[in-house]
């Protein structure tokens, strides 16, 4: 998707151990988004930033954590990953809210 | 709480015919409505946005609808083709939180 990259697009990776997806951004947008859906429960937001180093937690924040350093970067932690976990992840942008979001292609995870 | 509801799973239309796909939204007012398509493997890409004050949107062949009164949103493909093929997810929003709140999405299959 122009605009948004988000890295690695597929990951496997043992129960316990830490994660970070990455969410990288070129159009200088203020608003980043991580989204995770699953089958029967659609796209649920996990966290989200307002600008550099401001974030705040969505519905489903427990056992995640985020950091933004830059405009550009939104990074995703899974401190310590679950079986629970395992789901495709998604990265969102918007210039302000109320404005479409852009979405990036995703990350399937996978937690053994 | 919040709560969106698409009240089809899934909707089969022959090529040619209007697709028409609901959604419902309940326990808030949003002051927007956006609709979204999702191809499989991807992320959801932005279609329409409408605003509280607006009764209808159009796009070339798509048309949403709002009704603040009904709590609904209708999308409507016209002349649909079996590249329209793609699950539609609504967004009302903001959310308690200045996010959008994504439905489970319809999936639409057009038949030739």
């Amino acid at each position: 998707d122009a605009g948004i990259t988000q890295s690695p697009r597929h990951k496997v990776t043992e129960t316990g151990t830490p994660v970070t997806l990455r969410c990288h951004q070129t159009e200088n947008h203020r608003y980043m988004y991580w989204y995770r859906q699953d089958p029967g429960h659609g796209l649920r937001l996990i966290h989200y930033s307002y600008g550099v180093k401001d974030t705040d937690k969505g519905e489903v924040s427990d056992g995640y954590s985020v950091s933004r350093s830059k405009t550009e970067d939104f990074l995703l932690t899974l401190e310590s990953a679950t079986s629970s976990q395992t789901s495709v992840y998604f990265c969102a942008i918007s210039e302000r809210q109320g404005n479409g979001y852009t979405f990036g292609s995703g990350t399937r995870l996978t937690v053994v | 709480s919040q709560k969106i509801e698409q009240n089809s799973e899934a909707l089969n239309i022959q090529e040619g015919k209007t697709a028409t796909l609901t959604c419902n939204y309940t326990n808030y007012s949003p002051a927007y409505l956006q609709w979204y398509r999702q191809d499989p493997g991807r992320g959801p890409v932005f279609l329409l946005l409408i605003r509280e004050n607006e009764k209808e949107k159009r796009k070339e062949r798509l048309k949403v609808t709002f009704d603040t009164t009904l709590k609904q949103s209708l999308f409507h493909i016209t002349a649909s083709q079996p590249a329209d093929s793609a699950t539609y997810l609504c967004a009302p929003g903001p959310g308690s939180q200045g996010n959008l709140i994504f439905g489970k999405g319809t999936k639409l299959s057009v038949k030739p």
